[in-house]
């Protein structure tokens, strides 16, 4: 398996501007997790989901942004409008059993 | 909710034996898992502990007491690629796999 896959790797916008942060878990595996990374909040679970079903958006910061999981093997974060302090390296992250694989993240500047 | 302490800062010499230690408060603890992510990378998984003990895994092991609250991870026969920083996470029960990270402990190894 390619293990997690997110795309893009970087991504870099201005202030207002949508963004749509994609994710391919690992096959078979039945959770999915969004995490927000930066040096002052360290690594945030934003939301999780568990057979396609979101099951907690508590960590997700406001109304601009949602994610959806259409089917088991893909899901998006999308934040609009975009702003500076949502600057971070975004994980997605595929379990089954224990232990969390985590794709390599889309590191978001927004200007 | 989880509260989960580490040290922000260690630093060892190569061919030493170093111990990250981390504290946690919860209820419901249903694990304790820690992972290694090195600069610009993600987080990849180490060990995982549920009962009290001592997992060993080569140069690496991770120690539970789940009455203290206290998990440490001991990394042997130090190397300069074990420069990361190492994350401490808490599983809960009725929370599926959703992890709780604790700030990291960036460990920085010298000649």
């Amino acid at each position: 398996d390619a293990g997690v896959i997110q795309s893009p790797r970087h991504e870099v916008t201005e202030m207002g501007q949508e963004v749509t942060l994609r994710c391919k878990p690992i096959s078979g595996h039945d959770y999915l997790f969004w995490y927000r990374q930066t040096m002052m909040r360290g690594l945030e679970l934003l939301i999780y989901f568990n057979n396609n079903v979101p099951i907690d958006d508590s960590g997700m910061p406001e109304d601009r942004f949602s994610a959806k999981m259409p089917n088991a093997s893909f899901s998006t974060l999308k934040i609009q409008p975009s702003e500076p302090r949502d600057s971070a390296v975004y994980f997605c992250a595929s379990s089954h059993l224990n232990e969390q694989f985590f794709g390599p993240g889309t590191r978001l500047t927004v200007l | 909710g989880q509260n989960i302490d580490q040290p922000t800062e260690m630093t060892a010499t190569e061919g030493a034996i170093v111990q990250i230690n981390c504290t946690y408060q919860t209820s419901g603890f249903n694990g304790l898992f820690w992972y290694q992510q090195h600069a610009g990378e993600a987080p990849t998984f180490l060990s995982y502990n549920v009962l009290d003990g001592l997992e060993e895994k080569g140069r690496f092991s991770s120690f539970l007491s789940r009455s203290k609250g206290y998990s440490y991870l001991l990394l042997k026969e130090l190397q300069m690629k074990d420069s990361a920083s190492y994350l401490c996470a808490v599983r809960v029960h009725n929370a599926g796999n959703m992890l709780t990270f604790g700030g990291g402990t960036r460990l920085m190894v010298k000649p």
